[in-house]
């Protein structure tokens, strides 16, 4: 079966910095997402990933490795305005989106 | 401000009532799609559609069905629902159906089915 793991919450502080780790079981491989969602609004695109390495977007970057089925997103000088839910997504041979259930992300100050 | 509007933004209905949740993207994207989002869940993809041909139903009970006259428009019918069906219900657009078109997601519409 097709499989996304992520952690189901994360705290962190304030002004610090925080990975998000993503593992997959796919059929096939077409590419990684990660999108945000804060409470009661939609999910919005971060990031996309199909080749190993970093991608470094401003505060977020996201890492892939295919080879171990393995991505984090990675946010740096912590705000308020980040919680929300990070969602990671795969997409399968079947150029279709598989989804993990998200990651809650709680900021303290 | 979304390009992707979903109305109502809350519904709760009763198990042999018939209701409509409605979608519309002001993005001039060619594919719209329907989305089941349960607590602690991964996001169902429900249905799919590419030009107003519909490509994609993953195995979605025939109590949900879908409607789309136009690339703007989607809705979702929905009659004799389950309470199990109660969830967030979310529409989201994208310029074609390629998985490298990112998907432009409308705020949901909360459903409770009692």
């Amino acid at each position: 079966g097709q499989n996304i793991d992520q952690p189901t919450e994360m705290t962190a502080t304030e002004g610090a910095i925080v990975q998000i780790n993503c593992t997959y079981q796919t059929s096939g491989f077409n590419g990684l997402f990660w999108y945000q969602q804060h409470a009661g609004e939609a999910p919005t695109f971060l990031s996309y990933n199909v080749l190993d390495g970093l991608e470094e977007k401003g505060r977020f970057s996201s890492f892939l490795s295919r080879s171990k089925g393995y991505s984090y997103l990675l946010l740096k000088e912590l705000q308020m305005k980040d919680s929300a839910s990070y969602l990671c997504a795969v997409g399968d041979s079947n150029y279709q989106l598989i989804w993990g259930a998200g990651t809650k992300l709680i900021i303290k100050p | 401000e979304t390009g992707v509007t979903q109305t109502p933004r809350h519904l709760v209905m009763g198990m042999t009532n018939k209701k409509s949740l409605k979608c519309e993207q002001h993005l001039g994207h060619n594919a719209m799609y329907w989305y089941k989002q349960s607590a602690k869940k991964p996001l169902e993809l429900m249905f799919v559609y590419n030009f107003k041909e519909q490509t994609e139903n993953n195995s979605v009970p025939s109590r949900f069905s879908p409607e789309c006259p136009n690339s703007s428009h989607l809705f979702l019918h929905l009659h004799t629902l389950q309470p199990e069906d109660s969830a967030l219900y979310l529409c989201a657009s994208s310029r074609t159906s390629e998985l490298t078109d990112t998907q432009y997601f409308g705020p949901g519409t909360r459903l409770t089915v009692l």
